[in-house]
């Protein structure tokens, strides 16, 4: 079975721009996360979808946002760029979702660097 | 590689030798563990877990002990391997829409 996967690997943006990042689940999975993952800040929840809708957020500025389409694949977007939105973007799926004690399985992330 | 995070603890060992890696948790309300291993390049990947209703769970090389009493965490792996050498979190859940909390991190260095 196909393990997550996640595209593009690397980005390079500068500030004020747009990004916006994919996640195909594993085959079955309908529970998509996203997280942001820093030096400073280690892994960070940024919300989870399951069957197309968000289900849990978390503290996060608006100009994070996603979406997951009915294939269950997934896309994050990131607004109005900022350099501290340089990070690694981790996508994990799982069947039932990180809240009812669901295995995750992590994609390899997205490293965007924002100049 | 990519470095996942600067300036974490670190623990270097022989290889051969026992390893145990801590973890303080924050939610005494939280009725779910996860231990990740993220090695360099890679997204973290589950090693073991544990629920609230147990002290401790065994797999294969390793071993999760729950303390709930201090709200701690600890991961035994036993005869460890070059191979082992990664970034070890430990995550705390509760059901619901609980949103997941990992911790910072520690670098485990194994020597041959």
């Amino acid at each position: 079975k196909a393990g997550v996967t996640q595209t593009p690997r690397y980005l390079i943006k500068t500030r004020g721009q747009q990004v916006t990042l994919s996640c195909s689940p594993i085959s079955g999975h309908r529970s998509v996360s996203w997280y942001q993952q820093t030096p400073g800040q280690g892994l960070q929840f940024l919300f989870e979808y399951f069957s197309e809708t968000q289900r849990n957020k978390g503290n996060f500025p608006g100009r994070f946002s996603g979406r997951q389409f009915s294939n269950s694949r997934s896309e994050m977007n990131v607004s109005t760029l900022e350099l501290g939105d340089s990070a690694l973007y981790l996508c994990a799926s799982s069947l039932e979702g990180p809240s009812f004690g669901g295995t995750q399985y992590f994609g390899p992330g997205t490293r965007l660097l924002v100049l | 590689g990519e470095s996942v995070g600067l300036h974490l603890p670190t623990l270097s060992v022989q290889e051969g030798d026992n390893s145990i890696i801590n973890c303080a948790y924050s939610n005494s309300a939280s009725d779910y563990f996860i231990w990740y291993k993220q090695e360099s390049g890679k997204g973290p990947q589950f090693i073991i877990d544990i629920r609230s209703n147990m002290d401790k769970r065994q797999g294969q090389r390793v071993t999760v002990l729950l303390n709930k009493t201090v709200k701690h965490l600890s991961l035994q792996i036993a005869a460890t391997q070059p191979g082992d050498s990664a970034v070890y979190f430990c995550a705390e859940n509760m059901g619901g829409s609980y949103i997941p909390t990992f911790g910072r991190g520690t670098s485990l260095i194994v020597h041959p």
